[in-house]
Parts: structure tokens; sequence; C-alpha cells
């Protein structure tokens, strides 16, 4: 069984603060990382992903990758409210021939002023 | 780019009829799609993925003839909710492939059976 592990949190951070996500996965040949951001009521939205080991800059959003500790993260830097969310760490996955990917449960992320 | 749609949004039926949801890929040509099931506060749950051209693979525990799926064109899938019953209400969001494996999701489609 393929899997993904996040912490649920909630992760509380102060406005302004940086968010650190984490998520383990199970598929050492897993080659494909992606962070989604979902919204309440509303579906996934692609922040980031990430194919190889190091860290990856975009904006405010960094992921990092660690393939031999089958470890994927994202940092938020300088986080406002409105990056209160759930985000969803997912991995690609090959299955019946075919490229699927495995979603965590998610970590809640609430931003106080 | 990268834009998917879903329609309808938000649709209500009568337990026993049939629901006809739509994804399209909007700028570009997906040659995969994805349909999930999401339920409140759980995470998504992969139903099944959508050729091109073939039929479609159902995850374990899914009922391909309760959900059927058709993926007619490189912009267009479809998935029929049949004889829907209060249990199936719950939010089904779609993606599409664009690239290697980037997946980009659909608006959602939230379903209430009455």
């Amino acid at each position: 069984q393929k899997e993904v592990e996040q912490n649920s949190g909630p992760l509380s951070v102060p406005e302004g603060a940086i968010a650190s996500l984490n998520c383990t996965y199970s598929d050492r040949g897993s080659q494909s990382f992606f962070w989604y951001r979902q919204y309440s009521g509303k579906s996934p939205e692609l922040i980031m992903f990430i194919y190889s080991n190091g860290d990856k800059e975009d904006g405010r959003f960094t992921a990092q990758l660690n393939k031999a500790s089958q470890y994927v993260s994202l940092l938020i830097r300088d986080s406002q409210p409105s990056d209160s969310a759930t985000y969803l760490c997912a991995v690609n996955i090959v299955s019946g021939g075919y490229n699927k990917l495995i979603f965590g449960a998610g970590t809640r992320l609430a931003v106080h002023p | 780019g990268a834009v998917v749609s879903q329609h309808p949004s938000r649709v209500i039926c009568k337990s026993g009829t049939s629901v006809k949801i739509e994804c399209r890929s909007l700028d570009f040509q997906a040659t995969t799609m994805f349909w999930y099931r999401q339920f409140p506060k759980q995470s998504l749950m992969l139903m099944a993925t959508s050729n091109e051209g073939s039929k479609a693979t159902y995850e374990q525990g899914v009922e391909k003839d309760k959900f059927l799926i058709n993926h007619a064109s490189l912009t267009l899938s479809t998935l029929t909710v049949t004889s829907a019953h209060p249990e199936d209400s719950s939010f089904y969001i779609c993606s599409a492939v664009a690239g290697a494996d980037t997946q980009y999701f659909g608006p959602g489609t939230r379903l209430t059976v009455l």
C-alpha cells in the first residue's frame, strides 16, 4: 500500500511567520511530488511541484525534497491570513501502467493576525 | 494556462435518478483525466482514471456500473452517477493532466441526492 503521511494539524502560526509543512511517503520509486492548497468547500489548487532533491523556490513558497529520507516539505514565508487552508501533499506513483497521485490527508494551516 | 472546468457546479436530484458531470480542459489537451470524490473533512479519494479513447480504470471498491465514465475527446470527460442514492451525495472533482504528470483540478461539483 503506497502511503503519504501528513500531520493533520491544525498548524497555527502568527501573521508574518514561516509556516513549515511536512510530508513523508512510502514509495521509494516516486519521482514527482506536488503541493496543493485547498480552501474549505473548494477544489485543490496547485502550488508547486518538485522533482529533484533540494530546494525549489517560487515567491513566498519553497518546496524541499529529500528522496533518501522520503521526505518533502513546504515552507511558506511571511504567512498571511489568506494562506489559511488545508495543504495537501501528493506523490506520483505508477500503478497498472498509469501515473496517478496518492494524496496525504492534508495539514490544516491557520494564520492568525 | 491549464484551466479545467466542471459543469454543473452544484446539483440536487431525487433518489434513483442519474446525474452527468462534465469535465473540460479549456486551454490544453488531456489524454488522461481523473475523477475524485471528497466527503466532508476527508481527503480526496481517487475513483477512476479516464483515458481518451479507452475504458476507464476504476479504483478498488468503486462500482464501474454505477459511476460511468466516458472520455470521448482530448478535452472532455464525463462522469454519470446512475441511480443516485443519498449516500452518493459528495463533492466530485475532476483533474486533467498537463505535461508529464501535473494534475490541474476543476472547481468541483457538489451533488446532493434527496
